[in-house]
Parts: structure tokens; sequence; C-alpha cells
């Protein structure tokens, strides 16, 4: 499996601030993703970061709060923007190997105070 | 929508027992269904997989069964062992497209020694 790592690992940020999280992959995948995942909750899945182009949303999720950036295929941002307690949460980051194998990063676990 | 539905939420089990966790799918076109472990803390590893092109697979002491017509698939985990405790999410693909994946609710496994 590949190596994915992300930073920060964690982060405590005051309402109305915004946070960038990063994502690096060893190798070159064909897909990125953005997840979050609440306590003892499930993954939702945010966006599929697109490379060179605008990430695809899923429902309840828009560019303006999660604005995500991919310049190349082994690199991507996730960006929460304009925070408050809610989006208190793990966000992950994945990339999809061998057609379909999707592997994890870390995680980044946010508190927003 | 598309959705997964996992059964049980909590499993117990006494060390060396078998656990079976059972998930079921409403889109017809899914293709790919993984398994992912999550220990407390880290992030969810693959820890097997199937497409539906095939009916059962297996690896050491883990085996997932697909049954395509009734559209439910199943973990199945032998001689289990202490170390086997954590949290199971199967997941779906979303309409056959790659890496994009609806996840079950997860299954807390104890496997007390």
């Amino acid at each position: 499996s590949a190596v994915i790592s992300q930073k920060p690992s964690r982060d405590i940020c005051q309402r109305g601030t915004s946070l960038t999280i990063q994502c690096q992959v060893d190798s070159q995948v064909t897909m990125m993703f953005w997840y979050r995942q609440q306590p003892r909750q499930s993954l939702t899945l945010i966006a599929t970061a697109n490379q060179g182009s605008e990430a695809t949303y899923e429902s309840g999720f828009v560019i303006d709060k999660f604005p995500i950036s991919r310049p190349n295929l082994t690199f991507s941002t996730l960006t929460v923007s304009n925070m408050s307690p809610e989006d208190s949460s793990i966000y992950l980051c994945s990339g999809v190997f061998n057609y379909d194998e999707q592997f994890f990063g870390p995680g980044t676990r946010l508190t927003v105070l | 929508g598309e959705n997964v539905e996992q059964h049980p939420s909590t499993l117990s089990v006494q060390e060396g027992d078998s656990a079976v966790i059972k998930c079921t799918y409403s889109d017809s076109a899914s293709n790919y269904f993984p398994w992912y472990k999550q220990e407390l803390g880290k992030r969810p590893q693959l820890i097997i997989d199937i497409r539906s092109n095939v009916g059962e697979k297996k690896d050491q002491r883990i085996a997932v069964t697909l049954n395509k017509t009734a559209k439910h698939f199943s973990l199945h985990i032998t001689e289990t062992q202490p170390e086997d405790s954590a949290v199971y999410f199967c997941a779906a693909s979303r309409g056959g497209s790659q890496g994009n994946l609806i996840f079950g609710k997860g299954t807390k496994l104890s496997v007390k020694p």
C-alpha cells in the first residue's frame, strides 16, 4: 500500500478562522478524496479532488466552505473556512490505487472553539 | 439515494469464536465492496475487498462473501483474537464509479480474552 501523510495531525482553532489541511501521497494516484468523520461515526465523503480542475462536491458540501486544491497527482489541500464548533471533526484524505483500492491518510483532528 | 446498511452495530465474541458482519446495499450498479478496520485513534485500514464478478474471497482468517442478487455482502472472521477488536466498516462503490464509496455505519467488534 502507498504512504499517505497529512498535516497538521491536529489543531485547535477559533470560530471564524480557516484551516488548510495538506495531504501528500508517496506515489501517483488516479483519484484523491476528502472525508469527514465525526466522533464514533462513519465516514462521509466531502468531495473528489480533481487534478487541475475544480473539485466535485457531495450533497451538503460547498466550495465556499471547503475549497480544495489538487495541483498535481500526489498532493491536495482542503480548507475549512469560517469555522464554527460544528466543524469539529476528523478530516481524512484518501488515494485510490490499482483502479479501486482506496487508502487513507492518518487524519486531522480539528477542534473549533 | 444510495445506501449501505450494516449490522450489527456492536458485536462481542469470545476469543477463538467466529464473528460475522453483514451489509446490504441499494445501488445495483455497485461493483466493488471493500472492508475497513479502524482501531481507536487510527486511520481506516483496508483489510479485504471483493469485486462483483466474485462470490467469495478469503485471506487467512478473514473471508468476504457477496450475493449480488440479494445485494448483500458479509465479513467473516474466524478464530478471533483480542487484536481483532476494532470498528469495522463495509463500503460499496457508487454507481460503479472509481473510488467513490458509500460507507456503512460501522460495527464495533470486541473480542474478549
